[in-house]
């Protein structure tokens, strides 16, 4: 089956630097990218649609210049926080889709935790 | 526009119990619904999917119907097993959202031996 992969699966900062987190797809071509943000005991909350080789679409309310989103390769996205907060700590998951799948596979997420 | 809405949780049930997690859903066409399930600490993992009304997806025990009439993709099983405690999520996909999943809240299931 579809794979998708997420880099590192936790990591821990200080409060004002940035954090890179990398999805990819392992056997597969991901035309479409999702990063989604998690808080505990909620849903799953869309930041942005990426599209490889386009700038990413992001949901209301979801801060560009703080969530650097880029979709460079078929294989691999990148989402980086930008100048961290503790109000920044969360689960991120990422998930791919691309042509013919009519459906998205998720990444195993990773866990931010800003101190 | 689309939504999903599904039972509130947490559920608490035996082993061996029955299990329903109601989920209906708004959206116009013919969308593509799916449940996924989350372990603790963990991403989502599809549990099972119908892409037409009446189709009914299974996987592991679990059981839905897609039923356009009533809007619904009821999650069942027949026989939990504590294995089963997670979150289930429900989740429609409709390409007038540009291929984006819409959740619903998430429903948290607790099997107790």
């Amino acid at each position: 089956g579809a794979v998708v992969s997420q880099h590192p699966s936790r990591v821990i900062c200080k409060s004002g630097t940035s954090v890179k987190i990398e999805c990819r797809s392992l056997d597969f071509q991901a035309t479409t990218m999702f990063w989604y943000r998690q808080f505990p005991k909620k849903s799953l909350m869309l930041m942005a649609t990426s599209n490889e080789g386009s700038k990413a679409t992001y949901e209301q309310g979801v801060e560009k210049d703080k969530f650097l989103i880029n979709h460079a390769s078929l294989t691999l996205s990148t989402l980086t926080v930008t100048s961290a907060h503790p109000e920044d700590s969360s689960f991120y998951i990422c998930s791919a889709t691309g042509l013919g799948y009519n459906e998205q596979f998720f990444g195993p997420g990773t866990r931010l935790t800003v101190l | 526009g689309n939504s999903v809405t599904q039972m509130e949780g947490p559920v608490t049930l035996s082993e061996e119990a029955f299990l329903t997690i109601n989920c209906t859903y708004t959206a116009t066409g013919y969308p593509s619904l799916f449940w996924y399930v989350q372990y603790p600490g963990e991403g989502l993992q599809l549990l099972l999917k119908a892409t037409k009304a009446d189709d009914k997806g299974s996987n592991k025990g679990f059981e839905a119907t897609y039923r356009k009439e009533t809007t619904s993709f009821h999650l069942e099983k027949g026989s939990v097993q504590v294995s089963d405690s997670a979150v289930y999520f429900c989740a429609l996909l409709h390409y007038n959202q540009g291929g984006k999943l819409i959740f619903g809240q998430g429903t948290e299931l607790s099997v107790k031996p």
